[in-house]
């Protein structure tokens, strides 16, 4: 199993602020994707990068964007938070055929 | 467009009784499907994947799902439920640069 790894864990925010959250991997797999999952719901898909460019977007504002970095870690950024950013943040390295999913940031924006 | 629908947002099994949980989906070239499962406060785990081949595909703690295109189905099942499988559970479709597409989940309750 390809470990994932998030940070922080959780986090709160005001509405307005900007937010980094992390993710890393101990595999060399080189595409990682981000979702967004808001309480009750599935996880939507916000972008994905693959060697370092965002190859497919979601159905998400620019205020979200992201980065990834040569050794495949990577960094989901949004500004300008608003309350309906409060959700549970996945991060997931794709490889062999599947996705192996860290165990997400959880933001609340108050 | 890509979609999932989940029709049963809460499932109740008795332990040791037989599990289905529907997901139909909706895409416009041969699909590559999923099932996930999430634990409370937890990522998600693949359980099964479908990319083409035998229609029945084996996954991970007993579980299985079957790929029916003509009726745009991928149920899954599990012939006898465990207190440990209660869980969400997540369909989805897709995959590549579209990213995956999730249904919004089914929550299953094990009844001692």
């Amino acid at each position: 199993e390809t470990g994932v790894t998030q940070s922080p864990t959780h986090l709160i925010k005001t509405r307005g602020q900007q937010v980094t959250l992390r993710c890393s991997s101990q595999s060399g797999h080189n595409t990682v994707s981000w979702y967004q999952q808001a309480l009750g719901q599935g996880p939507q898909f916000i972008f994905q990068y693959y060697r370092e460019e965002e190859n497919g977007r979601g159905n998400f504002p620019p205020r979200f964007s992201g980065l990834q970095f040569p050794n495949y870690s990577s960094e989901l950024n949004v500004n300008a938070l608003e309350l309906d950013d409060s959700a549970l943040y996945l991060c997931a390295i794709s490889g062999q055929g599947r996705a192996f999913f860290g165990q997400g940031t959880r933001l609340t924006v108050v | 467009a890509q979609s999932v629908t989940q029709p049963d947002i809460h499932i109740t099994v008795s332990e040791g009784a037989s599990l289905e949980l529907r997901c139909n989906y909706s895409y416009g070239a041969t699909p590559y499907l999923f099932w996930y499962v999430q634990s409370p406060g937890q990522g998600l785990q693949l359980l099964l994947k479908y990319f083409s081949g035998d229609t029945l595909v084996q996954g991970i703690k007993g579980f299985e799902a079957e790929f029916k295109r003509s009726q745009s189905s991928f149920n899954l099942r599990k012939p006898s439920v465990h207190w440990s499988d209660a869980a969400e559970y997540f369909c989805a479709v897709g995959g590549g640069a579209d990213g995956l597409t999730f249904g919004k989940g089914t929550h299953l309750i094990i009844q001692p």
